[in-house]
């Protein structure tokens, strides 16, 4: 079945950047993606990319994908400390992009003032 | 507010009893989904809708569990014969069908099984 798979922890200076890594096992997900959960809050979907693309740019954010090595990363440029939260990476279950997701444990970010 | 709200918020309940969680999706969304989410880990699927047709259920599901959605608007989880096991919180999340549409998650339900 799939599996998605990150490290657990992050701690970045405020103003450096953050890199979250993912790994994933489902080579035909069309659709991969990067959720934010703080806490008390409900799961925000951060961003999103399709499999047909290497690279997603939004503003602070920047999604690397690496088809063949089924990586997938998030690069959150100029950390703020209002970015600590748990970021999740997360799969579709099949290759639409409506479908339930399989998500990764999540990486707590800790940005340090 | 017009997002997916979930009630109650928080539920204390002694082993072997039976609980009832509703959702209340975004309202024009046809999908509806339910996860399970435990300390450290990520949400787990439980199950989805499609208007009120059950379309998925995650082996996570146990008989013990059973979910409807029957006018295709809210949705209800009834955990019977609640186990220490079964403490989480308890998501859902609503979109709309057909190609990519977001997941709007709601707060989620924090369930404690004494």
């Amino acid at each position: 079945g799939e599996d998605v798979e990150q490290s657990l922890f992050l701690s970045v200076r405020e103003g450096d950047s953050s890199v979250i890594n993912c790994t994933y096992t489902d080579s035909s997900s069309t659709y991969l993606y990067w959720y934010k959960q703080e806490p008390g809050a409900g799961l925000q979907l951060l961003t999103y990319i399709f499999s047909n693309m290497d690279m997603k740019q939004d503003q602070r954010l920047t999604v690397l994908l690496n088809k063949k090595d089924k990586h997938l990363s998030l690069r959150i440029a100029d950390t703020q400390t209002g970015d600590s939260a748990i970021y999740f990476c997360a799969e579709s279950i099949d290759n639409s992009g409506n479908t339930p997701l399989v998500f990764g444990k999540g990486t707590r970010l800790s940005v340090i003032a | 507010d017009t997002g997916v709200s979930q009630n109650p918020r928080h539920k204390i309940t002694k082993r072997g009893q039976n609980v009832t969680f509703r959702c209340d999706p975004i309202s024009e969304h046809n999908r509806l989904y339910w996860y399970r989410q435990t300390l450290g880990q990520g949400p787990e699927f439980l199950t989805y809708f499609q208007n009120e047709a059950q379309l998925e259920k995650s082996r996570l599901l146990s008989d013990r569990f059973s979910a409807e959605r029957p006018k295709g608007s809210f949705s209800t989880l009834e955990i019977q014969r609640t186990e220490q096991g079964d403490s989480a919180m308890y998501l859902c999340a609503s979109s709309l069908a057909g190609g990519f549409n977001e997941q709007f998650f709601g707060p989620g339900t924090r369930l404690t099984v004494l």
